[in-house]
């Protein structure tokens, strides 16, 4: 059952350009929303996060925005570069019965940054 | 600092077979999560265990097991091995297991696990 919905699956931007990947949830008890930044052969890493009860941050090139009554949040990286070339996963956090925090994934996006 | 370190990073596994993968989490970190990651997808969660108490489970069969020990580190455990188990299993530790969520984990590289 996929309950964040990620978009584009790959993407190609030129240098300089500007990076934009959307993700939507369904379940209103998310409380947390982090992206992690994978490279191959790595473990995904904490990109940024944002909780509901903010639209928008920003740390350097990446913002989060973020749309409590859409459903929706996305990730958008400034002045890409080749460097930033990746694959991106949005996610949601759940808090589980027994006290366990459980993060949710999106499917992914390939994102490449020409030069 | 180290981070989270796991082994192997590599195996083979045969249909049928068992495997234990194993995981030392950020020093002073005492939950340790468990993580399939199958070629071409997002994680899917396993397992978390806080202060050597299992907190949460995801939907996975009771193929899957995992312990976390006094010092911290954690096991996961696969039985009978199917083809479908072939992925990358992440382990991510955080400070706390709960809340207050801090909000991150940190991921170690993995075990990519391959079943014939």
């Amino acid at each position: 059952q996929q309950q964040v919905k990620q978009s584009p699956q790959s993407l190609i931007v030129q240098k300089g350009g500007i990076s934009i990947i959307n993700c939507a949830y369904e379940n209103t008890a998310f409380d947390y929303f982090p992206w992690y930044q994978q490279f191959p052969g790595k473990g995904p890493a904490l990109l940024i996060a944002i909780r509901p009860d903010v639209s928008e941050k920003k740390e350097g090139r990446f913002t989060i925005s973020f749309n409590k009554s859409a459903k929706q949040f996305s990730l958008h990286i400034m002045d890409s570069q080749p460097g930033d070339s990746a694959t991106y996963f949005c996610a949601a956090s759940q808090l589980l019965i027994q006290g366990a925090q459980k993060l949710v994934f999106g499917q992914g996006t390939r994102l490449t940054i020409n030069p | 600092d180290a981070g989270v370190t796991q082994s192997p990073t590599h195996l083979i596994k045969t249909r049928g077979q068992q495997v234990t993968l194993r995981c030392s989490p950020i020093s002073g970190h005492k939950s340790v999560s468990w993580y399939q990651q199958v070629l071409g997808q997002g994680p899917q969660f396993i397992f978390q265990y806080y202060e050597k108490e299992e907190r949460g489970r995801g939907n996975f069969p009771d193929r899957f097991s995992a312990r976390q020990f006094p010092n911290y580190s954690s096991e996961l455990n696969v039985n009978a091995l199917l083809l479908g188990d072939s992925a990358l299993y992440l382990c991510a530790s955080s400070l706390l297991g709960g809340r207050p969520w801090t909000g991150e984990l940190f991921f170690g590289e993995g075990s990519r696990l391959t079943v014939l």
